[in-house]
């Protein structure tokens, strides 16, 4: 199975600030990457597709970057209704993998 | 907008079968992959399996012996049951459309419980 490690585990920022969530796996995936954002309560959505794609509808202070093992997603300005916990995703080979998550705080 | 609904129980037993289906409204249901994926209580996400849009059919190989994934496509339908369970089972079980790429989309989530 490919790893994927995301770091940090958990992040307090404040609004307005530019917030980053890096993903490593444990090889090359090319760009067959994803992002999800979950909200308590509320099932998951998905941010960002082939590690640099908006999904419709998603604000564009997201966005991804990113190939092969290392990836990024970052928020350019946080907004208080960006509270939630980031996952990224590996859809390269089965067993699809997720990162471990990354719970997102307002300061 | 399409729009995912799932069911089944949310209570079972030790050995029991766990049965979920979700339902595939407002978009096409071929020629999309169709997953499940669970998230135990305070872990992270866990994909169980998916049918393709051959109608072939992969799982994870944690699970694969006591998993079954099924298509209903005269009703836009697919299916999850888990044999055996146990506490370990106990999670919420997401439906998804994906998740692949741009069409990803996950259904609301069913709580399922394994308590004796």
């Amino acid at each position: 199975d490919i790893q994927m490690t995301q770091s940090p585990s958990s992040l307090s920022a404040s609004v307005g600030d530019r917030v980053t969530i890096t993903c490593r796996a444990s090889q090359s995936i090319g760009t067959y990457l994803l992002w999800h954002q979950h909200k308590p309560g509320k099932a998951p959505k998905v941010l960002i597709y082939a590690a640099s794609n908006l999904q419709f509808g998603v604000p564009s202070r997201f966005s991804g970057s990113g190939s092969g093992t290392d990836f990024t997603l970052t928020i350019t300005s946080l907004q208080p209704e960006d509270v939630a916990t980031y996952y990224c995703q590996q859809a390269f080979s089965v067993p699809y993998t997720f990162g471990q998550g990354t719970k997102l705080e307002i300061k | 907008q399409v729009q995912l609904q799932q069911w089944g129980a949310g209570l079972l037993k030790p050995s029991e079968t766990l049965s979920l289906t979700c339902a595939v409204s407002g978009g096409p249901f071929s020629g999309y992959f169709w997953s499940w994926i669970r998230q135990s209580p305070g872990k992270g996400l866990e994909w169980i399996g998916e049918s393709t849009p051959s109608e072939n059919t992969n799982y994870n190989p944690s699970l694969k012996s006591r998993v079954t994934i099924s298509i209903d496509r005269s009703k836009s339908q697919f299916s999850l049951r888990v044999d055996s369970v146990t506490a370990a089972d106990t999670a919420v079980y997401y439906c998804v459309r994906g998740p692949t790429g741009w069409e990803s989309h996950w259904g609301p989530g069913t709580l399922v419980t394994v308590s004796s």
